[in-house]
């Protein structure tokens, strides 16, 4: 079974500072990693994903996020927050036995405030 | 593509009202997949199809949800009778299975309000 943990409900940061959104992950075999935002009254969006290669993902919006395969972990980041970066944030998992579609299995979310 | 469409957007309903959620998936996708998201559950996977057959309903609450898929471009989530528990937003997705590397698209949700 695959499970993503998302132990922050809620990060807050500063306009301007660095944030970090953190998750880490349980899959059989290596995974497919995918982080999505959800903004106000909006379904969920895909924001970046890792499949192979550089351990380092670039996505929309100036996000970012790591690949760790000793931590498990797939921490999304950006350098510099913008108070409309303020959403909910989805971290998601699959294996790479391609079951059910792409289906993945989704982390509880976590909100980000940036404040002005 | 104007991607996964949902219909109504919002609905506020009575309890014991049927309430009928739709969804019309991405054109080419063979997946399709029903989310409810609650503050106190998360993004809760209900029941996905295949080739619009129903491949998993576990995660359907009780015999009071169905859900049906007539075509390759419609489906339908029916809650009858509806309950003030019911109260969440429903999200349909839909995805390429063949694309080994790809990702679920979502819809815009529908509101549901259970009075």
């Amino acid at each position: 079974a695959q499970s993503v943990a998302q132990p922050e409900d809620q990060v807050n940061v500063a306009e301007g500072n660095p944030l970090t959104v953190k998750c880490t992950y349980s899959v059989s075999g290596n995974p497919y990693l995918f982080w999505y935002v959800q903004y106000p009254n909006r379904g969920l969006q895909f924001l970046l994903k890792y499949i192979t290669g550089d351990n380092l993902v670039k996505g929309s919006y100036g996000f970012e996020a790591e690949f760790n395969k000793s931590q498990t972990s797939f921490h999304l980041k950006k350098p510099s927050a913008l108070v409309s970066d303020s959403a909910l944030y989805f971290c998601a998992v699959r294996g790479r036995n391609n079951n059910a579609g792409n289906m993945l299995t989704f982390g509880g979310g976590t909100r980000l405030m940036v404040k002005p | 593509d104007a991607g996964v469409i949902q219909s109504p957007r919002h609905e506020v309903t009575e309890m014991g009202q049927e309430v009928t959620l739709r969804c019309k998936p991405i054109s080419g996708h063979d997946y399709l997949f029903w989310y409810r998201q609650t503050m106190m559950r998360g993004l809760e996977l209900l029941i996905y199809f295949n080739n619009n057959v129903p491949i998993d309903d576990s995660g359907m609450p009780e015999d009071r949800f169905s859900a049906k898929m007539p075509n390759a471009s419609f489906s339908t989530l029916k809650i009858q009778p509806s309950e003030p528990r019911d109260s969440a937003v429903y999200f349909c997705a839909s995805s390429l299975g063949s694309r080994t590397s790809g990702f679920m698209f979502f819809g815009p949700g529908t509101r549901l309000t259970v009075l």
